[in-house]
């Protein structure tokens, strides 16, 4: 069964710095990768997602993705972070022809002023 | 468009008792999911509907779990006799159908057993 390791559960990082959410996952077969966030008191939504083609996907504000099969990762980046990028971030996977997304643990990203 | 939402926000309980948990997909989305999510833990998958059918229940941890979506849009997920772990915000997700589209998820139901 594929499952997804965040090795970090909490970020902190100043404004305008750059950060990295680390994902990799397990699986012996072809995936779909995700990132969604979610803001405080709001619902999960999707940042981005890699489902075939370039390795390297991005959302609208500024966060990239990265997918490298042979690490198993798909860590997230930015290169300046902002207060509004606040959140708890969860990687996720689904196996090709599933449906169910697996999920890790999650990041909580805290931008300090 | 209306989002996907989800009834009640919070609910109470006592141990023992019975729950139902409901959930308004977006119109037109065939697929509909159920997740829980414990304190500090990312949402685990416990059912998807493809339409009226369950089409994968894997996730559901036991008997006192059910969930039915009988017209194919509005469901529902049930809890028998309800223990102290069952508390979590449980999680509905739709997206258009079969294939890695992009899962819409509601607010959540906070569930708390007491």
């Amino acid at each position: 069964a594929q499952s997804v390791t965040q090795l970090d559960s909490q970020v902190p990082v100043f404004e305008e710095a750059p950060v990295e959410l680390r994902c990799n996952y397990s699986s012996s077969v072809s995936v779909y990768l995700f990132w969604y966030v979610q803001y405080p008191n709001q619902g999960l939504q999707l940042l981005l997602k890699y489902l075939s083609g370039s390795t390297l996907v991005e959302s609208i504000n500024g966060f990239e993705a990265e997918f490298n099969k042979s690490q198993t990762s798909f860590h997230l980046r930015k290169p300046s972070v902002h207060i509004s990028d606040t959140a708890e971030y969860f990687c996720a996977v689904t196996l090709e022809g599933a449906q169910k997304l697996v999920f890790g643990q999650g990041t909580r990203l805290t931008i300090n002023p | 468009g209306a989002g996907v939402s989800q009834t009640p926000s919070n609910k109470v309980t006592e141990k023992g008792k019975y729950v139902e948990l409901r959930c308004d997909p977006i119109s037109g989305h065939t697929a509909l999911y159920w997740y829980r999510q414990s304190l500090g833990q990312g949402p685990e998958f416990l059912i998807y509907f493809q339409g009226t059918g369950a089409a994968d229940d894997s996730g559901l941890p036991n008997d006192r779990f059910f969930a039915v979506r009988p017209e194919g849009s509005v469901s529902t997920l049930k809890i028998q006799r309800t223990e102290r772990g069952d508390s979590a915000v449980y999680l509905c997700a739709s997206s258009l159908g079969r294939g890695p589209y992009e899962q819409y998820f509601g607010p959540g139901t906070r569930l708390t057993v007491t």
